[in-house]
């Protein structure tokens, strides 16, 4: 069975500084793995995902996460936050074959302080 | 236009109650998943509805209290039996196209039971 752990359930960080969530994951075979960005009353946004190729997988809003298999991680960076980046962030796995559903960590809720 | 449909969108919902979700697809996929967002927590997965069979739950979840139709290919629903506050909750529906590549949510049914 896949697996998701998020460190750290909240994290905070001054607006301009490194934003860094760290996910790691559980599988007996390498997974695909995702990112979703959830804003207070929202629905969830992708965004980034990695599948096969270059492990460094750049998304929208200037994010990125690298897929690093001797680590089993997948954490999610940015060079500079951004007030507008607050928010809750989910990491998710699911497996290879095209009908696996995904599986959620726990979410990191991220807070952006001026 | 939107790959999922979802309805209600919102709802508020008298305890003891049962409310029925649907989830309409674009086109046809095999699998659809149901997932549940509690106020404040992750996405959990609810069941896997497969056209055809009887869906798959996942542990903690019964059909009794969530039971599942899959008509055909693009339509499925959720029905959350019996209900209590504790079932109020943000439920989503999900399908995986592009062989698994691409990932789509419904934009969710907000339930707040009173």
């Amino acid at each position: 069975a896949q697996s998701v752990t998020q460190l750290g359930s909240h994290v905070s960080v001054s607006e301009g500084a490194l934003v860094l969530l760290r996910c790691n994951y559980s599988s007996s075979v390498p997974p695909y793995l995702f990112w979703y960005v959830q804003y207070p009353n929202q629905g969830l946004q992708l965004l980034l995902k990695y599948t096969t190729g270059a492990t460094l997988v750049k998304g929208i809003n200037g994010f990125e996460a690298e897929f690093k298999k001797s680590e089993t991680s997948f954490h999610l960076t940015k060079p500079s936050a951004h007030m507008s980046d607050a928010a809750e962030y989910f990491c998710a796995v699911r497996g290879t074959s095209g009908n696996t559903p995904l599986v959620f960590g726990k979410g990191t809720r991220l807070s952006v302080i001026a | 236009s939107a790959v999922i449909s979802q309805k209600p969108s919102r709802d508020i919902c008298q305890r003891g109650t049962s409310l029925t979700i649907q989830c309409q697809v674009d086109s046809q996929v095999t699998m659809m998943f149901w997932y549940r967002q509690q106020p404040g927590q992750s996405l959990t997965l609810i069941a896997t509805a497969n056209q055809g069979s009887e869906a798959t739950y996942e542990s903690g979840f019964v059909i009794d209290k969530f039971p599942i139709s899959r008509p055909n290919l693009t339509f499925s629903t959720l029905t959350v039996s019996n209900m209590s506050p504790e079932d109020s909750s943000i439920y989503l529906c999900s399908v995986n196209r592009d062989s698994g590549n691409t990932i789509y949510f419904g934009e969710g049914s907000w339930l707040t039971v009173v």
